[in-house]
Order: structure tokens, then sequence, then C-alpha cells
């Protein structure tokens, strides 16, 4: 079973435009992390944040996390059509000590040059 | 080498077959993690090694599925008697050391079960 869910499922922009992704999940959490998959490759990761930290960037990227709301958003500035990919949430339960994640089904990006 | 690399990059098995598919992490990562991602879902964990232990299996979806690793580096997946529902993409993660990091994964395995 998959613990997050992303918002929207899919989001089609031009380039330039900003993108903002979110994600919800249910239990309690170590840390959540954001990881990109384009076609045919592995995925990639992009940024984690943790439990006692509400807001993090890096580079275009700009993460927040609300654990009151159990929710996390994930906003890509100035889009290029290289941003185009799947995007995933993915969390580590509170708790547990081997870091094996939970993804959510993630949001599919399309960046129109 | 630089990365987690997978092989092969797709299998065709014919239901019924046994497939091994074969994972090799970053060298000097302590955990070891396999995925198995269905078309259109995210991935859902299969398993965990921290070093040559399997301390997790508790996704693993039936007693078909067999992984290990034996010297603590590389990792076989193996299926048994493949189902048709086992078609899905096999990822391979491995982090530096056992606890909550970023994880690097290999480009995975397309298994297709006809």
């Amino acid at each position: 079973s998959q613990q997050g869910e992303e918002d929207p499922q899919a989001l089609s922009i031009q380039e330039g435009e900003n993108a903002t992704m979110n994600c919800s999940y249910k239990t309690s959490i170590n840390n959540l992390q954001w990881y990109r998959q384009n076609s045919g490759r592995g995925l990639v990761h992009l940024i984690l944040i943790r439990s006692n930290e509400r807001e993090k960037h890096s580079g275009r990227l700009r993460v927040t996390l609300d654990t009151s709301k159990k929710s996390s958003s994930l906003l890509i500035t100035a889009s290029r059509a290289a941003d185009t990919a799947s995007y995933f949430c993915a969390t580590d339960m509170s708790g547990g000590s081997q870091g094996n994640l939970i993804f959510g089904k993630g949001t599919k990006l399309s960046v129109k040059p | 080498g630089a990365g987690v690399s997978q092989s092969p990059r797709y299998k065709v098995a014919k239901r019924g077959q046994d497939v091994a598919l074969r994972c090799d992490p970053i060298s000097g990562h302590v955990s070891l993690f396999w995925y198995q991602q269905a078309l259109g879902q995210g991935p859902e964990f299969l398993t965990y090694f921290q070093n040559e232990a399997q301390l997790d299996k508790s996704g693993l979806p039936s007693d078909r599925f067999f992984a290990e690793r034996p010297e603590g580096s590389v990792s076989t997946l193996k299926i048994q008697r493949t189902q048709q529902e086992d078609s899905a993409v096999y990822l391979c993660a491995s982090t530096i050391r056992q606890g909550s990091y970023e994880q690097y994964f290999g480009p995975g395995t397309r298994l297709t079960v006809t």
C-alpha cells in the first residue's frame, strides 16, 4: 500500500512558469523526500526535509512541510523543458530505523517550450 | 562505479519461468533496498539489507520472491515461477549507512511476463 498521495496527478505548464505539487501522507514521519523520475530512467533524489523543518530551498526548488496537516509541497520556479518528469514524495516512517521509503503515486509534470 | 547499476535492463519471461535480477550498489554503501514499481504507480518497498543481513522482507509479495546479498555488496532478486502480475520495473537503491538518508537508485529492470 502507498502512504502518500500527490496532487495533481498531472500538470502541464509553459516554460518559465512555476509548478507546484502537493503531497499528503498518513503516519508520523522522520523525514520527507522528493524524487524525480524521467522516462526510462531511475529515480533521482531532489531534496530531503526533516520532520522538525518547515521549509527548505535547493536551487529552483522550494519544499514546505506541515506536519500538523501531514502535507508537503514542492515548488519548481522558472520551469524548463528539462523539468518534464514524474515527481514523487516519499516518507520514512517515524520510529523506523531502516530508512525504507513509502512513495506516493506521483505527479506527472509536462513543461512545454 | 559511479552509481547503482542493475542488470538486465529489460527481461521478458514466459509465465512459469524463473528470473534473477542483479543490483550493484555504490561501493561501500551499507544499506540496500529493492522496490517494485507498477506502471503509473510509485515504487513499493520489497526488502532491505544491511550489509549481508536481510533485515526486512515484509514487502515481498509472495514466497516466490527471494533476495540475497551474500557478501554485502551485489544483491540478487529472484522470482520463481513468474506470473503476469509480476510484470513491473524492479528498482534497487542504496544508502551510505543505515537510517533516513537520500537513496541512490539504479535505472531499474523492466520485467515483462508473457
